[in-house]
């Protein structure tokens, strides 16, 4: 059983679309993030909600809206996508405290043409 | 505020041969360390974290790392090196008060046979 999940694992898709990419863990954390790693490697926090409730909300363009329905899932929707959204976008989930470890999905790889 | 520096951004070094990657912290407070590692394709997972107690801290697959409070510094290391160590490494920092973790720019671990 997969611990955290994402849907899709690859998405292509062409500059001006909307598209969404879907988390869900089978852990019972209480916490869950987004995370971009572009093509250096290089983690970027996006989002954060505990509880269904947003607490890290990084300085992302406002096209990107997380939407957590319940503790288990997290949805990142991406509007009027760019060139520059292209990059490996990871759903994370931790129990929430303080030195907790964060468990990872295997990655969403967003191509915009 | 806190930053993460990884010295090396890749680290060549021969089968069946020590390893160190290097992690530098700056902090003015208390804080938790972790190393995670992500293997081609994947997503993070960790290899071991650093919260209290005793500074020399054992992690999976061989790994260890040293918390020098002094040096500011988590340095990890490996004995020997196997082919299917080939991943990219990272060192993160939280304050103890906070589970935001933030991220060093990864080392490249390569393998040479």
């Amino acid at each position: 059983d997969t611990a955290v999940s994402q849907t899709p694992k690859y998405l292509v898709t062409q500059m001006g679309n909307d598209k969404s990419i879907k988390c869900e863990q089978n852990l019972g954390h209480d916490t869950m993030y987004w995370y971009k790693q572009d093509s250096k490697k290089f983690l970027k926090i996006m989002f954060s909600y505990n509880n269904k409730e947003l607490i890290i909300n990084e300085t992302v363009p406002n096209r990107f809206s997380p939407k957590s329905p319940d503790k288990a899932h997290l949805n990142l929707h991406i509007n009027s996508l760019e060139l520059g959204d292209s990059a490996v976008y990871f759903c994370a989930s931790s129990p929430g405290g303080a030195g907790e470890t964060q468990y990872f999905g295997p990655g969403t790889r967003l191509l915009v043409l | 505020a806190q930053s993460v520096t990884q010295l090396d951004s890749q680290v060549p070094v021969f089968e069946e041969a020590p390893v160190e990657l290097r992690c530098n912290y700056s902090s003015s407070v208390s804080v938790y360390l972790f190393w995670y590692v992500q293997y081609p394709n994947q997503g993070l997972q960790l290899l071991l974290k650093y919260l209290s107690g005793s500074t020399l801290v054992k992690g999976i697959n061989g790994f260890e790392a040293e918390f020098n409070k002094s040096q500011t510094s988590f340095h990890l290391r490996k004995p020997s090196v196997h082919i299917s160590d080939t991943a990219e490494y990272f060192c993160a920092v939280s304050r103890n008060s906070n589970y935001q973790l933030i991220w060093g720019a990864g080392t490249k671990l390569i393998i040479k046979p």
